[in-house]
């Protein structure tokens, strides 16, 4: 079974409008990476989460990690067709060598 | 500063064949971690090198291996191609006690026929 589920898999919004994407874990997070993906490219690291609690932003994107560190949402405010691309989130369970991800979510924004 | 290269971009090969895709880290980074990307999928781990070994693998078979040099460039070779191979193959580097942040290349695109 699937063990780091996103929602949703696609999400067409209208520019300017804010959205969420969400990335569940089945266990515990050690940490919660989220990357942007451009389709056939490589992935651009966006922000790293470790605390449970924890909240970061960059520009018009804020991550947060929930406190039992089991669930993460990444909202976009105002959104702009730069936006579009595919989000994945991936996870470290403590390995701290591979990173697991999600199958991702794409994102459209039409202007 | 340059990123994380990788080469070739593209590359077509067929059934029971073999290919080596080249990685370069980004400056200052030890660490060479290879991921497998079906359409539609998220990233699968292959493996990860460091200090010339490899130090953790996923669920991939022996037809999968690689190599760290003393630079810490990396090759991953695929031996006996399967049209199943097909993907796109990402390199990322990091460096240790850098909370982990793996830096990713743009990607080899093979193609299996």
């Amino acid at each position: 079974s699937q063990e780091l589920e996103q929602s949703p898999q696609s999400l067409i919004v209208q520019e300017g409008k804010n959205l969420t994407i969400n990335c569940t874990s089945s266990k515990t997070l050690y940490g919660l990476y989220w990357y942007k993906q451009k389709y056939g490219e490589g992935l651009i690291f966006l922000m790293m989460l470790q605390k449970g609690g924890e909240e970061k932003s960059h520009e018009k994107i804020t991550a947060k990690l929930d406190e039992k560190k089991q669930q993460s949402s990444l909202h976009i405010t105002a959104s702009q067709p730069s936006h579009a691309g595919i989000y994945l989130c991936g996870a470290d369970w403590g390995s701290n060598y591979k990173l697991t991800f999600g199958k991702g979510t794409l994102l459209t924004v039409n202007p | 500063d340059a990123g994380v290269t990788q080469s070739p971009t593209h590359l077509i090969k067929t059934r029971g064949q073999q290919v080596t895709l080249r990685c370069s880290p980004k400056s200052g980074h030890d660490t060479v971690s290879w991921y497998q990307q079906a359409l539609g999928q998220g990233p699968q781990f292959i493996f990860q090198y460091y200090e010339e070994e490899e130090r953790q693998r996923g669920n991939f078979p022996d037809r999968f291996s690689g190599h760290q040099f003393p630079n810490y460039s990396s090759e991953l070779n695929v031996n006996a191609l399967l049209l199943g191979d097909s993907a796109l193959y990402l390199c990322a580097s990091s460096s240790q006690g850098k909370g982990n942040i793996q830096y990713f290349g743009a990607g080899t695109r093979l193609s299996v026929l």
